[in-house]
């Protein structure tokens, strides 16, 4: 398997724009798990799904953040309309969650600057 | 609220000796804790783990502790090498709860010096 697959790794936009980001997850992975990443709070949970379904997105930081996930082989990260402070490194990472896989497998990240 | 913290930013360690990276957590619910690695233009990847039933676990550079009572887990590696530079970060789930999760850190900038 190729990993988790995000695209595009770096997007530069102006403020206002909307922003797509787009994660392939491993086969077979039920869960599915956006972060961001910024030097301040590290490793930030933003949404994660289970079977396609958003389970919990207390972690998204506002209403101009929304995620789907239409089938087991996609999901998209939008930010409309983008500001500056949206600037940070964006991960998707996926996981089996079974009893013996309990870590998440993380793609390379898409590096998000809003100008 | 960061319910896991790692509070030194960087450590600077000389290759051949022991490095040390800590991390505290807050929710008493958390019972299983790992380590990843990142290093610059890569996502993190999987180190090494513990559940809470264990204070211990050892792969083979690798050696993680944890102590409930203190609610503070430790990456011990050594020897340190070179490729060991990289940013670390502890995360924590809550699996008893059903929480399919991971919490983390902010991470530490680990520099092996040759």
């Amino acid at each position: 398997d190729a990993g988790v697959i995000q695209s595009p790794r770096h997007e530069v936009t102006e403020m206002g724009q909307e922003v797509t980001l787009r994660c392939k997850p491993i086969s077979g992975h039920d869960y599915l798990f956006w972060y961001r990443q910024t030097m301040m709070r590290g490793l930030e949970l933003l949404i994660y799904f289970n079977n396609n379904v958003p389970i919990d997105d207390s972690g998204m930081p506002e209403d101009r953040f929304s995620a789907k996930m239409p089938n087991a082989s996609f999901s998209t990260l939008k930010i409309q309309p983008s500001e500056p402070r949206d600037s940070a490194v964006y991960f998707c990472a996926s996981s089996p969650w079974d009893r013996l896989n309990t870590e998440a497998f993380f793609g390379q990240g898409t590096r998000l600057t809003v100008v | 609220d960061q319910q896991v913290k790692q509070n030194s930013p960087s450590l600077s360690v000389q290759e051949g000796r022991i490095s040390i990276l800590n991390c505290d957590y807050t929710n008493s619910m958390f019972d299983y804790f790992l380590w990843y690695k990142k290093y610059p233009a890569e996502g993190p990847t999987f180190l090494i783990s513990i559940s809470s039933i264990k204070d211990k676990n050892e792969d083979g550079r690798f050696t993680v502790f944890l102590n409930k009572s203190a609610k503070h887990l430790s990456l011990h590696i050594v020897p340190s090498q070179p490729g060991d530079s990289a940013v670390y970060f502890c995360a924590a789930s809550a699996q008893r709860q059903g929480a399919q999760k991971l919490v983390f850190g902010q991470g530490t900038r680990l520099t092996i010096n040759p």
